[in-house]
Formats: C-alpha cells, structure tokens, sequence
C-alpha cells in the first residue's frame, strides 16, 4: 500500500529534550517536506527537500533541523524543543516532474506536546 | 479527533445539496492550484487540482473553478454526503516554489 509513515504519532517532552521525528514514504518520491499545523494558522512549510541531500527552508524552519541521506526518509529533528513548538506535525511527500509537485501525499500526523 | 482549527469560516449543508468552498489567493503568479480535504484525525488528502491555462476541471462529484482575473478559485461538491464533512484546503504554487496553504473551511453537513 503506498503510503507515507510518521512515528511516533503521539509524544510528550519536556523543553530541551532533543528529539527526532521520523518520516518514511514507499513511493519512489522525490519531494518530501515538513508541516506544522496550528488552529487559525493552517498549514505551515518547515523544510522541504526535493531530492537525496537536497534541502530548504521553509516558512517556519527556526528551530528545527531536517536531514535526506535516503529517498525514502525525511526524519525531522528538534535539537532542543521548547513549549511554542507544541504542535501538530505532518509529513507529506510527491513527484517533482510532470507537474505533480502538487498532489502531495501526507501521513497520519504526529501530535507534539513540549512542556 | 484532532482539532485542526477553532475559528475556521464554516460551511453548513444539507446532505443531498450542492456545496460551494472559496479561497482567494494572493500571489498573481500562481499557476497552479489545489484542493485538499482534511478530516478529523488524519492528515490532508488531494482532491483536484488546476492549471493556470484553464478555468474549470471536473473530478467525480467535484468542480473546481478559476477566475484568475479577481484570484479567486471554488471547489464545488455536488450532492453533499456526511463523509464529505471536513476541512478544505486550497493551496497555490508558482513555478517551482513550495505550495503555500490557505487556512482552510471547515463543511458540516447536516443529515
């Protein structure tokens, strides 16, 4: 099944407690990147990458760090996490060529709580 | 579920009537546009996308119409079904920059 996989789907931590976020994809994409989703605020982009050791900043990339040594694995890292980083996180991956940049795929979330 | 926004503008429908979901966007170099659904408790999904060069696309049970001249797009779904209760997304992209997410409208539809 194509799909994209985030764990872990629920954390709680405590500020400066470093932490990743790994993100998976089983569909050959080039393009992966990295949300944040806070009520009133929508969808905001933290980092994308569009191929093996290529990556942006997003929007909001300030304390966060994104590595892609592998196609398929887009982890996200919070070297030391503080409480406004408390959010809901998604993952999402696409084609870049034929003009499917746009149909992007998103995993489950991963809801982050830091205290 | 999880909450995916607390003041989002709202749409309330009667199951079996036709929906229609704005967005107007900023960026006058957009050229591509996109539809995304979201229900409670899962991430976004991709319903229907359009180019700049045409003004309206049709899916199953969905329409979706561009007027670039005021930059505004619309997602129409007819014959409005409770699984369609969610949050809709548009997003634009110009060129090859990342997709940029309006905040989104929250459908409820009423049995």
């Amino acid at each position: 099944e194509a799909q994209v996989t985030q764990n872990p789907r629920y954390l709680i931590t405590v500020t400066g407690k470093k932490l990743t976020v790994t993100c998976s994809q089983n569909m050959n994409h080039e393009y992966m990147s990295w949300y944040r989703q806070d009520p009133g605020l929508g969808l905001r982009q933290i980092y994308y990458s569009m191929n093996v050791e290529v990556t942006d900043k997003g929007d909001v990339p300030e304390g966060y760090k994104v590595s892609r040594k592998e196609k398929r694995n887009f982890p996200l890292i919070l070297e030391s996490p503080s409480p406004n980083q408390t959010s809901l996180y998604f993952c999402a991956s696409s084609f870049v060529g034929g003009g499917r940049a746009g149909e992007q795929y998103f995993g489950p979330g991963t809801r982050l709580t830091v205290t | 579920g999880e909450s995916v926004g607390l003041h989002l503008p709202t749409l309330s429908v009667q199951e079996g009537d036709n929906s229609i979901i704005n967005c107007a966007y900023s960026n006058s170099a957009s050229d591509y546009f996109i539809w995304y659904k979201q229900e409670s408790g899962k991430g976004p999904q991709f319903i229907i996308d359009i180019r700049s060069n045409m003004d309206k696309r049709q899916g199953q049970r969905v329409t979706v119409l561009l007027n670039k001249t005021v930059k505004h797009l619309s997602l129409q779904i007819a014959a409005t079904q409770p699984g369609d209760s969610a949050v809709y997304f548009c997003a634009e992209m110009a060129g090859n920059t990342p997709l940029v997410f309006g905040k989104g409208t929250r459908l409820s539809v009423i049995a």
